[in-house]
């Protein structure tokens, strides 16, 4: 069975500190992962996406994330945060069908 | 392309009502997604299509919940008779295929409110 576990519900930052959010996945087969984001009151847009070819997968808005087989995550980090990444970020895993993480909420302080 | 097209972008309705969500697909995308989306439970997925066809339903919640899609342009939602307890966001997605390599396009969703 496919799934996702999105370690943290919220973690909150310092703008201009690094963000990491933490996936853990669980797949049968060799997965497709991705991350989207969601900001208030919107839809849900792509950052990422793995498809089993580089491990380090690099995404919009200076995002990036590193598929680690051995360690079954796909944590999506930022360098530098910036108040315009408060947002929820979905871990998902794709089968058929996309099942999504619970998600993190992320905050941005000044 | 204007990507996935939701309409309405907010529906409030009373209990009882039947409502009914619209989606159009971006063009040559051969499958099509519903999603709810709640605090409680997260984004579910409600059902999916390929090439019209209704492929897993399994997410529905109740016979209250029904999809269409009468051809590879527009796809609708209803509920009938609708509750408070379905008060959701509700997304439409569509891709060319599931998995692999594509990444699904979602629409803006339709916020539901039943009173």
């Amino acid at each position: 069975a496919q799934s996702v576990t999105q370690l943290d519900s919220h973690v909150s930052v310092s703008e201009g500190t690094p963000v990491l959010l933490r996936c853990n996945y669980s797949s049968s087969y060799s997965p497709s992962l991705f991350w989207y984001v969601q900001h208030p009151n919107k839809g849900l847009q792509l950052l990422l996406k793995y498809t089993s070819a580089a491990t380090l997968v690099k995404g919009i808005n200076g995002f990036e994330a590193e598929f680690k087989k051995s360690e079954t995550s796909f944590h999506l980090t930022k360098p530098s945060a910036h108040m315009s990444d408060a947002a929820e970020y979905f871990c998902v895993v794709s089968y058929n069908k996309l099942i999504f993480g619970a998600g993190t909420r992320l905050a941005v302080h000044p | 392309d204007a990507g996935v097209i939701q309409s309405p972008r907010h529906e409030v309705t009373e209990m009882g009502q039947e409502v009914t969500l619209r989606c159009k697909p971006i063009s040559g995308h051969d499958y099509l997604f519903w999603y709810r989306q709640t605090m409680m439970r997260g984004l579910e997925l409600l059902i999916y299509f390929n090439n019209n066809v209704p492929i897993d339903d399994s997410g529905m919640p109740e016979d209250r919940f029904s999809a269409k899609m009468p051809n590879a342009s527009f796809s609708t939602l209803k509920i009938q008779p609708s509750e408070p307890r379905d008060s959701a966001v509700y997304f439409c997605a569509s891709s060319f295929k599931p998995g692999d390599n594509y990444g699904y396009t979602f629409g803006s969703g339709t916020r539901l409110t039943v009173v």
